[in-house]
């Protein structure tokens, strides 16, 4: 079946402005994580939902910094009054259950660059 | 907090060659732990895991054994390839919580 998607695939957008970074998960995927990864650094945990709820939200690095999901279905993650610091490629996965053990599966990223 | 320690690249190696990549972890608990690689152009993939202390995760001749009195999981493989050039990453998850922790990569280049 279909993987992990997300959109778009590179974001240029230009310092102050907000951006929506979306990401569909693998159809019955009851997980969703978001995750942060700099140039030439591993990823950075931001936040996790178990359906539609985040019981994990502790790796939000601002309060500029926010996620909803639908369902089990579509979350996006939104950027408020982006700096350039922000600038990272934006991970998305899911896995079957909420538990870490679980695979996570990953979408390909959207690479996002705040001039 | 809970962290994972990796060697840093870029490592290069000619075909055939033997590869270690050394991975230690710090953890409150009784953590799992994988191994993710990524490809040029591709998106992040599981390629090995282990969920207890002296279990071997192994896949595509890529080998990796939790070792809970050295708190190590270093990645093996007898023989590389070129394509096995990516980023390795090392990670973690404690069954407390839901979230994985990554070490900061690893990259492998692997010449003919």
């Amino acid at each position: 079946g279909a993987g992990v998607s997300q959109s778009p695939s590179n974001k240029v957008t230009e310092k102050g402005k907000d951006v929506e970074l979306r990401c569909d998960p693998i159809s019955g995927h009851t997980a969703l994580y978001w995750y942060r990864q700099r140039l030439g650094q591993g990823l950075e945990f931001l936040i996790y939902f178990q359906g539609n709820s985040a019981p994990d939200k502790s790796g939000l690095p601002s309060d500029r910094f926010s996620a909803e999901r639908t369902g089990e279905s579509v979350s996006t993650l939104t950027i408020q009054r982006t700096q350039q610091e922000d600038s990272a490629v934006y991970l998305c996965a899911s896995s079957f259950a909420s538990r870490g053990t679980d695979t996570q599966y990953f979408g390909p990223g959207t690479r996002l660059t705040v001039l | 907090g809970d962290s994972v320690t990796q060697m840093e690249g870029p490592v290069t190696l000619s075909e055939e060659a033997f590869l270690t990549i050394n991975c230690t972890y710090t953890a409150t608990g009784y953590p799992s732990l994988f191994w993710y690689v990524q490809y040029p152009g591709e998106g992040l993939q599981l390629l090995l895991k282990a969920t207890k202390a002296d279990d071997k995760g192994s896949n595509k001749g890529f080998e990796a054994t939790y070792r809970k009195e050295t708190t190590s999981f270093h990645l093996e493989k007898g023989s590389v390839q070129v394509s096995d050039s990516a980023v390795y990453f090392c990670a973690l998850s404690e069954t407390s919580y839901d979230k994985v922790i990554f070490g900061p990569g690893t990259s492998l280049s692997v010449i003919p």
